[in-house]
């Protein structure tokens, strides 16, 4: 079956540490995408990828990191620098036209608590 | 400043009657809107688009309305289905500067039976 994969579903970490939560995608998509989501608010887009080794930030990239180094993946990191790292945190891809409508699709998300 | 924006934060409807979902954008270059449904703890799953040169798009029971003078779209769902009870993101692209999509805040939509 193909489709994104988030692991894992939910996280805790202690307050300072890093933390990375995986995205994997076996779609042949070209480009990925990280958002997050607190309660009540809408999804608000932190990192991503059009290709390999390349990356932008998003509207809250601060506290965060990414890496692409496979088409297929695209990990997340939060740093000890992220002062509300808590949250829901998705994973999107989307086939990458250039100036075209592409829809993205959504992995089933990693709930992370820091204690 | 928000650019794509669901003013109802939440709507009841009857089974078998039209639920109707706003969006308002304020970016006039958005050329490419999508409503996606989330149910809890879980991703979006993807429901519609539409592009700015059509005004409707309809797939099913779902028809999306696009006033692009307005800057407005509306998601219609005829009939509801309980199952249907779910929150709905709007969200909306500038196809020439890239993939990125702007989400709204979302509406809960609950259907009862």
């Amino acid at each position: 079956d193909g489709g994104i994969t988030q692991s894992p579903k939910y996280l805790f970490r202690k307050e300072g540490q890093n933390v990375t939560l995986s995205c994997e995608q076996n779609l042949n998509h070209d480009a990925m995408y990280w958002y997050r989501q607190d309660p009540g608010q809408g999804l608000r887009l932190i990192y991503y990828s059009q290709i390999v080794n390349d990356f932008q930030k998003g509207d809250i990239a601060e506290g965060y990191s990414v890496s692409r180094e496979k088409k297929e993946s695209f990990p997340l990191t939060v740093t000890s620098a992220q002062k509300n790292p808590t949250a829901f945190y998705l994973c999107a891809s989307s086939i990458w036209r250039g100036s075209s409508y592409n829809e993205q699709f959504f992995g089933p998300g990693t709930r992370l608590t820091v204690l | 400043d928000q650019q794509v924006k669901q003013n109802s934060p939440s709507l009841s409807v009857q089974e078998g009657r039209i639920s109707i979902l706003n969006c308002d954008y304020t970016n006039s270059m958005f050329d490419y809107f999508l409503w996606y449904k989330k149910y809890p703890a879980e991703g979006p799953t993807f429901l519609i688009s539409i592009s700015s040169i059509k005004d409707k798009n309809e797939d099913g029971r779902f028809t999306v309305f696009l006033n692009k003078s307005a800057k407005h779209l509306s998601l219609h769902i005829v009939p509801s289905q309980p199952g249907d009870s779910a929150v709905y993101f709007c969200a909306a692209s500038d196809s020439q500067a890239g993939t990125a999509l702007i989400f709204g805040k979302g509406t809960t939509l609950s259907v009862s039976s």
